[in-house]
């Protein structure tokens, strides 16, 4: 089975400060994109940053950057400078069935939050 | 560039009442997407259109549901003779390619 696994339900972290999430996933694909999407309380998806698994290099928007690690099936995102508009929950995500139909496959999410 | 849009944003209904949702994706966007979420569960794929076609469907779609996507524009979800394990977040998205999709505000059902 293709699947996303999103080990932390929950992490906190001070605000200004670094945080890491955790996810890993199972495919015999070679070429994917994997993404990451924040859910804030008013529970609108935003597309936080992605990662073509082609590409070596770690994708970064700005205060959010990924370490990919292909081999290891690893995608984790970082935040630095913890904003209190980081707190939502997070969902890690990657098209299951290919790319020619790219329908996501969610984790299970990780809940943030970011403390004054 | 207007994002997804989603209507109504909030339904309450009988158990065995029919109702329907309508998503407006991004314009350019040929792809569009519905998914349902339970609260704190990520979302489930249920269907996917590419243009007109609906292309794919989850066998979490029982034959209570069907979707279309009339003209290849906007998007309507119904489910017929509702049941209370069908109150969920429905969320709609839409891609142009599959780098990225992008979420409307959902649409929160409660069946009573």
């Amino acid at each position: 089975a293709q699947t996303v696994t999103q080990s932390q339900p929950e992490m906190s972290v001070q605000e200004a400060e670094t945080v890491t999430l955790s996810c890993t996933y199972d495919t015999s694909e070679s070429d994917y994109y994997l993404f990451w999407y924040k859910q804030p309380p008013s529970r609108q998806m935003i597309l936080v940053i992605r990662q073509e698994a082609y590409k070596q290099q770690n994708a970064t928007e700005n205060r959010f950057s990924v370490n990919f690690q292909k081999a290891a099936k690893s995608f984790s995102l970082k935040i630095s400078d913890s904003q209190l508009g980081d707190a939502a929950m997070y969902f890690c995500a990657w098209p299951a069935g290919g790319t020619s139909y790219g329908k996501l496959t969610f984790g299970q999410g990780t809940i943030l939050t970011v403390h004054p | 560039d207007t994002g997804v849009s989603q209507n109504p944003r909030h339904k309450i209904t009988k158990r065995g009442q029919n109702v329907t949702f309508r998503c407006d994706p991004i314009s350019e966007h040929n792809r569009l997407y519905w998914y349902r979420q339970t609260l704190g569960q990520g979302p489930e794929f249920l269907t996917y259109f590419q243009n007109e076609a609906q292309l794919e469907k989850s066998r979490l779609l029982s034959d209570r549901f069907s979707a279309e996507r009339p003209k290849g524009s906007f998007s309507t979800l119904e489910i017929q003779r509702t049941e209370q394990g069908d109150s969920a977040m429905y969320l709609c998205a839409s891609s142009s390619g599959p780098w990225a999709q992008y979420f409307g505000p959902g649409t929160r059902l409660l069946v009573l």
